[in-house]
């Protein structure tokens, strides 16, 4: 199994453009999160789908940031317009089942954000 | 949200036992432990898990208090590839049947050859 595949692993972009960051899932995995990663907050909870759903979005920083799963193994989180407080790593993970106690989560390589 | 508490670093020697405290003065009954730990440069990967019964598995032991109200990861031979951030995280219930991850800054882990 390849895990979690995230693209880019990096970007560099201008302030006011639009960012685009994808995720694919392991094969038969339910749930996906989405989380950024800074120095100041550590890692925090963006989104988090379960089958295809949006369960929770309250980390969501603002109406910039947008992610969606078109389908069962792939999603997109995306900025509009980036602005550089969003310079980060962005983590996708997925799980079995994100509604256990017990479920472990599984995290791609990350995509190193840098808006300038 | 229920927090943990952790020292920011720590240090160890090679080949040595490990022990990563984790203060969790605020679990809720229902809430479960969960160890994960990120090397350089990459993401994070689970450790282990409990409940209320201190845990093991090929990587690490976990030793939960009984009140609960802290735990204890322990790396029983550290090696250099252990060096990395260990994060205690409580899984919590919220909106029915989803749980979700809270997460701290964890306690970066030196390893001396």
């Amino acid at each position: 199994d390849a895990g979690v595949i995230q693209s880019p692993r990096h970007e560099v972009t201008e302030m006011g453009q639009e960012v685009t960051l994808r995720c694919k899932l392991i094969s038969g995995h339910n749930s996906l999160f989405w989380y950024r990663q800074t120095m100041m907050r550590g890692l925090e909870l963006l989104i988090y789908f379960n089958n295809n759903v949006p369960i929770d979005d309250s980390g969501m920083p603002e109406d910039r940031f947008s992610a969606k799963m078109p389908n069962a193994s792939f999603s997109t989180l995306k900025i509009q317009p980036s602005e550089p407080r969003d310079s980060a790593v962005y983590f996708c993970a997925s799980s079995l089942a994100g509604g256990l106690s017990t479920d472990t989560q599984y995290f791609g390589p990350g995509t190193r954000l840098t808006v300038l | 949200d229920a927090k943990t508490t952790q020292p920011n670093s720590m240090e160890s020697n090679e080949e040595e036992p490990v022990h990563l405290p984790c203060n969790h003065s605020t679990i809720s009954g229902t809430d479960y432990i969960h160890w994960y730990r990120q090397l350089p440069s990459q993401g994070p990967e689970y450790v282990i898990h409990g409940l209320t019964s201190n845990v093991n598995n090929r990587m690490a032991s976990l030793a939960i208090a009984e009140d609960r109200k802290s735990s204890t990861l322990i790396l029983h031979r550290a090696t250099l590839r252990d060096a990395a951030v260990y994060y205690c995280i409580l899984c919590q219930d919220y909106a029915g049947n989803n749980r979700k991850l809270i997460w701290g800054l964890g306690t970066s882990l030196a390893v001396n050859p």
